[in-house]
């Protein structure tokens, strides 16, 4: 199975602040990768497929890059609706498996 | 609009069985590839089981691997997950979420609670 490794696990910042998080594959997934944000108490929400694309209706604030194995997803200027959890996911192979989480805090 | 709306969960003895339904509508469900997704309390997403558009191949994530079975029936919309063999640590919010067309998740469900103690 693939894993999948995020860092940091949390990370405290600021309003307007840049947030850049990090998740590594253990083996090559070419651009097989997606990003979820998750709200306490609340269902997932699909960010960014393919690495780098948005889904509809997620604002130009939210970057994703990477392939292969080196992948990141950026929060342009933090805003408050953005303190959340984040997940990385890829699905280059069965089982799909995801990144245990960045948790987003109010510094 | 998509929706999917899961149900089904509830309290169940270890060792017992459960079936979810996901009950999909805003879209051409027979197209979709069909996932299940669980968060365990306080824990992170864990992938469980997915099964495909096409040819229905279904997959697995180790823990449940024998013990699950993902089924859809596109003449109902509807996605099912027959659990089996439960065990304390299938506890978890479970969701339902739809595979955009060759990509990834693209939309979830609310989620139903599954709580597996004596």
């Amino acid at each position: 199975d693939i894993q999948m490794t995020q860092s940091p696990s949390s990370l405290s910042a600021s309003i307007g602040d840049r947030v850049t998080i990090t998740c590594r594959a253990s083996q090559d997934i070419s651009n097989y990768l997606a990003w979820y944000q998750q709200k306490q108490g609340k269902a997932p929400k699909s960010l960014i497929f393919a690495a780098s694309s948005l889904q509809s209706g997620v604002p130009s604030k939210f970057s994703g890059s990477g392939s292969g194995t080196d992948f990141t997803l950026t929060i342009s200027s933090l805003q408050p609706e953005d303190f959340a959890t984040y997940y990385c996911q890829q699905y280059s192979s069965h089982p799909l498996t995801f990144g245990g989480g960045t948790k987003i805090e109010i510094k | 609009e998509v929706q999917l709306v899961e149900s089904g969960g509830g309290l169940v003895q270890p060792g017992g069985s459960l079936r979810l339904s996901c009950a999909a509508s805003g879209f051409t469900f027979s197209r979709h590839a069909m996932h299940w997704v669980r968060q365990a309390p306080g824990r992170g997403l864990e992938y469980v089981s997915a099964i495909s558009s096409s040819d229905g191949s279904t997959y697995y994530g180790d823990s449940v691997k024998g013990r699950f079975t993902i089924s859809r029936d596109n003449f109902k919309n509807m996605l099912y997950l027959q659990m089996g063999s439960l065990r304390p640590d299938d506890t978890a919010v479970y969701y339902c979420a739809r595979e955009a067309l060759g990509t990834a998740v693209d939309y979830w469900g609310q989620g139903t609670l599954v709580t597996v103690s004596s």
